[in-house]
């Protein structure tokens, strides 16, 4: 079946200007996250969705980064003015309901193949 | 807060055994995991710890061991091939507590003939 899909796969912007970058989750999974690579870095995660609401949002950096996810399946990660500093590859994962109750459980974070931002 | 380290980078040559090493840093306990990251690609996961034997085998012929008091993680490959030229990534992840992977800096393999 198709995996987590991220588009566009580029986008260069110049500093101040606004934009949107678009995460298409695996059908069926409920929790969908966020995380930034910035250059010789590992991801650091941004934001979390169970379905529409944001469960865990500490890792958004400023009040410049938003995300939503209205219908609970597609999510938009907005930046308002962006910064030279914000030019990194943002990476959106999904994973699927866990078991409740089960022991050492953990949902597999799938990575779709992420969205380079430049900003010139 | 949890925090994790790993070497830079690491270059061997084609079919010498690989230890990819990883030390994690949390107060509360954590799953752990490994994630391959090829040129140009995603993050795909090559093996997870969450509880019963330390050693776990993952794919592509990869293995790591959970050692608690080391707090370590390490990821061994007995015979690399050109092909495992990639960025590797240890991941851990709070034991019933928030769903983020926090990652560490990863290890450039360079697998040179």
């Amino acid at each position: 079946g198709a995996g987590v899909s991220q588009t566009p796969s580029n986008k260069v912007t110049e500093k101040g200007k606004y934009v949107e970058l678009r995460c298409d989750p695996i059908s069926g999974h409920t929790a969908l996250y966020w995380y930034r690579q910035s250059l010789g870095q590992g991801p650091e995660f941004l934001i979390y969705f169970q379905g529409t609401g944001a469960a865990d949002d500490s890792g958004l950096p400023n009040d410049r980064f938003f995300a939503v996810r209205p219908e609970g399946s597609v999510s938009t990660l907005k930046i308002q003015r962006t910064e030279r500093g914000d030019s990194a590859v943002y990476l959106c994962a999904s994973s699927s309901p866990g078991l409740a109750g089960a022991l050492s459980s953990y949902n597999e974070q799938f990575f779709g193949p992420g969205t380079r931002l430049t900003v010139l | 807060a949890q925090s994790v380290t790993q070497l830079d980078s690491l270059p061997v040559f084609e079919e010498a055994p690989v230890e990819l090493r990883c030390n994690y840093s949390s107060s509360v306990s954590v799953y752990l995991f490994w994630y391959v990251q090829y040129p140009n690609q995603g993050l795909q996961l090559l093996l997870k710890y969450l509880s019963g034997s330390t050693l776990v085998k993952g794919i592509n012929g990869f293995e790591a061991e959970f050692n608690k008091s080391q707090t370590s993680f390490h990821l061994r490959k007995p015979s690399v091939h050109i092909s495992d030229t990639a960025e590797y990534f240890c991941a851990v992840i709070t034991q019933g507590g928030s769903e983020k992977l926090v990652f560490g800096k990863g290890t450039k393999l360079t697998v040179n003939p």
